[in-house]
């Protein structure tokens, strides 16, 4: 009940084109769900979040989509761009705990 | 002022050796978490400190790991007799609060045990 399953494992997209990485969780008690960026060397990131009682959040390119029925979550990024190549993490967490439980990760390359 | 520093940031271990990897989270951040992140997967939890209270830690994998943050800020995270399985990246984050704040990862200690 803690899994947080991620695909694609990695993900190649051209330039200008969308990139969506999809995230399924099981514990319905999870109420936050945070997507980061890692590149190479560095620690993760928070790109953008989402909480489970609006069922779309952008900013900027990101945009996450959520759909609680199923369970499910997603990311995308609209007009990929090389900048973007890095590894994306989805996660999940319930309120009044602290602790991310962290997908795979989706090693995503944007060719230019 | 900086972001959560950590040191050393590559740490190589022969087997059965102890290390100290070190974590400065950012100043004012009362919550402090280490995390082992394996090659190629996502950070796992291993510890949570709310100022110097430990208040978490289940995701310690044995007794052979050992955390503290005895004033409140810079914490350390202890591996005796290091194993091979113990080759990861742990990361440190840390965040103003507990549940419902951001998490601010710094960039990690890759250990390497040969």
């Amino acid at each position: 009940q803690q899994q947080v399953k991620q695909s694609p494992q990695s993900l190649i997209v051209q330039k200008g084109g969308i990139s969506i990485i999809n995230c399924a969780y099981e514990n319905t008690a999870f109420d936050y769900f945070p997507w980061y960026q890692q590149f190479p060397g560095k620690g993760p990131a928070l790109l953008i979040a989402i909480r489970p009682d609006v069922s779309e959040k952008k900013e900027g390119r990101f945009t996450i989509s959520f759909n609680k029925s199923a369970k499910q979550f997603s990311l995308h990024i609209m007009d990929s761009q090389p900048g973007d190549s890095a590894t994306y993490f989805c996660a999940a967490s319930r309120t009044g705990t602290y602790k991310y439980i962290f997908g795979t990760g989706t090693r995503l390359k944007v060719l230019a | 002022g900086a972001g959560v520093s950590q040191s050393p940031r590559y740490k190589v271990a022969k087997r059965g050796q102890d290390v100290a990897l070190r974590c400065d989270p950012i100043s004012g951040h009362v919550s402090l978490f280490w995390y082992q992140q394996a090659l190629g997967q996502g950070p796992e939890f291993l510890t949570y400190f709310q100022n110097e209270a430990q208040l978490d830690k289940s995701g310690l994998p044995s007794d052979r790991f050992f955390a503290e943050r005895p004033e409140g800020s810079v914490s350390t995270l202890k591996i005796q007799r290091t194993q091979q399985e113990d080759s990861a990246v742990y990361l440190c984050a840390s965040s103003l609060g507990g549940s419902g704040y951001e998490q601010y990862f710094g960039p990690g200690t890759r250990l390497t045990v040969t």
